[in-house]
C-alpha cells in the first residue's frame, strides 16, 4: 500500500450506531488531518494531529472522537450521529504543519446517517 | 481571518482548448502559500500547482500554469491543451507560513467535451 488509504469507502449508519473511520498513511509524515467534504461547500478542517497530538480543533461536536495511536494511524469514532453528518470525510497527512510541504489526501469515506 | 473564494461552480471547456479558473483569497498576512488542488470523480484528491507568495514569478507545471496577482488577492488557474482526463472538481487554498490548515474555497467542478 503507498499513499493515504481510508476504509470503509462507504458507511451507512443509524443514528444510535456506534462507528469508526481509519485512516492510514504510509509516507512516513508527522502530521494528519480529518476534512468534512459536504456538497456545494469548501472542506472543512476538523482536527489535526502532529506528532500523534492534536493541535487544532475546529469546534467540532463531541459525536466526533478523533484518535491518533502513532503517526502512521489516524481513526474518527462516531456516535449518536444527525443527518446532517453524511458526507465525504477525507483524511490527509503532509511531512509536517510548517512550510509549503503538499498534503496528501486518501480517498475518503462517504458517509450516510440514515 | 483568511477566506478563499472560488465565483464559478462550473465551467466547461472543448478538448484541446485553454481554460482559467479564478480564484480570489483574503489575507492580511504578506507571506503565505496557495495552492490549486484537484478531485476526480473517484475523490482523491491531488495537489496541482503552488505558489509562494513571495515570489512574483508565477509557477507552472506542464499544461497548469497560475496567474498570481498579489496585490489584486487573485490566484487563478490555467490549464492549456485541455484533456478529458482533466475533468474533476478543481479546489484552490491557502496556507499561513506559520504553517497550519489549509483553508478551501468552494471548488470549481470542469467538465471537458471532447
Amino acid at each position: 500500500e503507498t499513499g493515504v488509504t481510508q476504509t470503509p469507502r462507504h458507511l451507512v449508519m443509524g443514528m444510535t450506531n456506534k462507528k469508526s473511520l481509519k485512516c492510514e498513511q504510509h509516507l512516513g509524515h508527522n502530521a494528519m488531518y480529518w476534512y468534512k467534504q459536504s456538497a456545494k461547500k469548501p472542506l472543512e478542517l476538523m482536527f489535526v494531529y502532529s506528532l500523534e497530538e492534536r493541535v487544532e480543533n475546529n469546534s467540532v461536536p463531541s459525536r466526533f472522537s478523533p484518535e491518533c495511536p502513532n503517526s502512521s494511524h489516524l481513526f474518527l469514532h462516531l456516535h449518536t450521529l444527525q443527518p446532517e453528518d453524511s458526507a465525504l470525510y477525507l483524511c490527509a497527512s503532509s511531512q509536517d504543519l510548517q512550510g509549503w510541504g503538499e498534503q496528501y489526501f486518501g480517498p475518503g469515506t462517504r458517509l450516510t446517517v440514515t | 481571518a483568511q477566506t478563499v473564494t472560488q465565483s464559478q461552480p462550473e465551467m466547461s471547456v472543448q478538448e484541446a482548448e485553454t481554460v482559467t479558473l479564478s480564484c480570489t483569497y483574503d489575507t492580511s498576512e504578506s507571506d503565505y502559500y496557495l495552492f490549486w488542488y484537484k478531485q476526480p470523480p473517484s475523490r482523491q484528491m491531488i495537489l496541482v500547482i503552488r505558489q509562494e507568495a513571495y515570489k512574483q514569478q508565477n509557477a507552472t507545471e506542464n499544461r497548469f500554469s497560475v496567474n498570481f496577482q498579489k496585490a489584486a488577492k487573485s490566484f487563478s488557474l490555467k490549464i492549456s491543451d485541455s484533456q478529458l482526463g482533466d475533468a474533476a472538481m478543481y479546489f484552490c487554498a491557502y496556507r499561513s507560513s506559520q504553517g497550519g490548515k489549509l483553508i478551501f474555497g468552494q471548488g470549481t467542478e470542469l467538465s471537458v467535451k471532447p
